[in-house]
């Protein structure tokens, strides 16, 4: 099974800044990639594919990058809406996530 | 507008069954992949099971041979049946539709499985 590792766990941060998370996985998954972005209580939302494919609606200071087994989740300048958890998944044999990041306000 | 409404949750024995439901509007059940993730208490996403438009089915190896998911075309509904069910069971369960089987694109709100005694 390919085995999906998020870091930081959880990150600290200011309306405002640049952050980044990464995602590993434990063998290539080409771009076989996705985020989302879960708030409490809600469903998760989708926010890019394929690695760096943005979904529609979604604001463009989220970004994508990455292939094999390394990415990262970046997003410009952090707003107020942003502070929630985000997951990443691999869809290259089945399906799995990461363990989640919590974006938590500094 | 693509809708899906789960229902069937609750709070059941540890051993006992369930069967939850998704109900989808805005799109035919049997023309997508459809999946479920569930959510453990304060845990991440966690996927379950998967039903391909063609009908073949996988599962992820917590689930494999005690859950069953299904789908009936005349009502466009997917279902899990749950046997067996243990305490680690216990979640939140999504039902997800899979984008040319691939990622999770609309999901429902999610429907509460306690397996308690």
């Amino acid at each position: 099974d390919i085995q999906m590792t998020q870091s930081p766990s959880t990150l600290s941060a200011s309306v405002g800044d640049r952050v980044t998370i990464t995602c590993r996985a434990s063998q290539s998954i080409s771009s076989w990639l996705a985020w989302y972005q879960q708030k409490p209580g809600k469903a998760p939302d989708l926010l890019i594919y394929k690695a760096s494919s943005l979904e529609n609606g979604v604001p463009s200071r989220f970004s994508g990058s990455g292939s094999g087994t390394e990415f990262t989740l970046t997003i410009s300048s952090l707003q107020p809406d942003d502070f929630a958890t985000y997951y990443c998944q691999q869809y290259n044999t089945y399906y799995t996530f990461g363990q989640g990041t919590k974006l938590e306000i500094k | 507008e693509v809708q899906l409404v789960e229902s069937g949750g609750g709070l059941v024995q540890p051993g006992g069954s369930l069967r939850l439901s998704c109900a989808a509007s805005g799109f035919t059940v049997n023309s997508n992949y459809m999946s479920w993730v569930r959510q453990a208490p304060g845990k991440g996403l966690e996927w379950v099971s998967v039903i391909y438009s063609g009908g073949s089915t996988h599962y992820a190896d917590s689930a494999k041979g005690r859950f069953t998911i299904s789908r009936d075309n005349s009502k466009n509904t997917l279902y899990l049946q749950m046997n067996s069910l243990r305490a680690e069971d216990t979640a939140v369960y999504y039902c997800a539709s899979v984008r040319e089987g691939n990622y999770f694109d609309h999901w429902g709100q999610g429907t509460l499985v306690t397996v308690s005694s």
